[in-house]
C-alpha cells in the first residue's frame, strides 16, 4: 500500500450528506495530498498539508474540508456543497515537506453520490 | 500557471514491441517531472522520474527523455508485456513547488 492507506475502499452517499474520508500513514513523513481523479482525466488537486496543525488549497477545494490534528491522519470531508462528489478520491504522501518530489499514492476511496 | 497534456489518449501496441508514450507541458519553469503508472481500480505507482537539469534517464525496461526546448517529454518502455497494460500520467512541477500537476492519462493496451 506503499506506507498509506485509505479507508474505506467504496463509499455511497444520499444527496445532501457529508462524508469523511480517511487517509492514514505510518512513515512519518510531513506532506500529505487530497486528489480527486474523474474518469479519463488526470489527477486534481484538492487539499494539501505540509505540517500538522495546517493545509493549503489545491485547485479544486469549493466543497471539501481537512483537518491535520495528526501527522499520520488527514482525513477529507466531502461535504454537502460540493456539487458533483461522485469520483475516485486519492491520497497521496511525500517525503519533502517543501517541494514535492515523489508522491507515494494510496489505494483510493470511490465515492458515490446516490 | 502549468498544463499538461498527452498525445494519445490510448496506446495498443505487440507484446514484445516497444512502447512510447508522449506528454507535453506549457511553462518553460517546469524543473520536475515524473511518469506514474495507474491499473484499474488502484492508486497510481510510481515509474521513474526526471529533473530539468538532464535530457535522460534511464530505469528498468524504463527511459524517460525530456525536451525542455520544445517541452516534451516521452516514456519509452522496452519489450512491453501485458502487465504492462495500465494508464500511464506524466506529472509536472513547476518552480520548486508544492504541487504536482497531472496529464490525463494515456490507456497502454498491450496485444497478445
Amino acid at each position: 500500500d506503499g506506507g498509506i492507506t485509505q479507508s474505506p475502499k467504496y463509499l455511497f452517499r444520499k444527496e445532501g450528506q457529508n462524508v469523511t474520508l480517511s487517509c492514514e500513514q505510518n512513515l512519518n513523513h510531513d506532506a500529505m495530498y487530497w486528489y480527486r481523479q474523474d474518469p479519463g482525466q488526470g489527477l486534481r488537486l484538492i487539499y494539501y498539508s505540509q505540517i500538522v496543525n495546517d493545509f493549503q488549497k489545491g485547485d479544486i477545494a469549493e466543497g471539501y474540508s481537512v483537518s491535520r490534528e495528526k501527522k499520520e491522519s488527514f482525513p477529507l470531508t466531502v461535504t454537502s456543497a460540493q456539487k458533483n462528489p461522485t469520483a475516485f478520491y486519492l491520497c497521496a504522501r511525500s517525503i519533502l515537506r517543501y517541494g514535492t518530489g515523489e508522491l507515494f499514492f494510496g489505494e483510493g476511496s470511490r465515492l458515490t453520490v446516490l | 500557471g502549468e498544463s499538461v497534456g498527452l498525445h494519445l489518449p490510448t496506446l495498443s501496441v505487440q507484446e514484445g514491441d516497444n512502447s512510447i508514450i508522449n506528454c507535453a507541458y506549457s511553462n518553460s519553469a517546469s524543473d520536475y517531472f515524473i511518469w506514474y503508472k495507474q491499473e484499474s481500480g488502484k492508486g497510481p505507482q510510481f515509474i521513474i522520474d526526471i529533473r530539468s537539469n538532464m535530457d535522460k534517464r534511464q530505469g528498468q525496461r524504463v527511459t524517460v527523455l525530456l525536451n525542455k526546448t520544445v517541452k516534451h517529454l516521452s516514456l519509452q518502455i522496452a519489450a512491453t508485456q501485458p502487465g504492462d497494460s495500465a494508464v500511464y500520467f506524466c506529472a509536472v512541477v513547476t518552480g520548486g513547488g508544492n504541487k504536482l500537476t497531472f496529464g490525463t492519462g494515456t490507456q497502454l493496451k498491450v496485444e497478445l
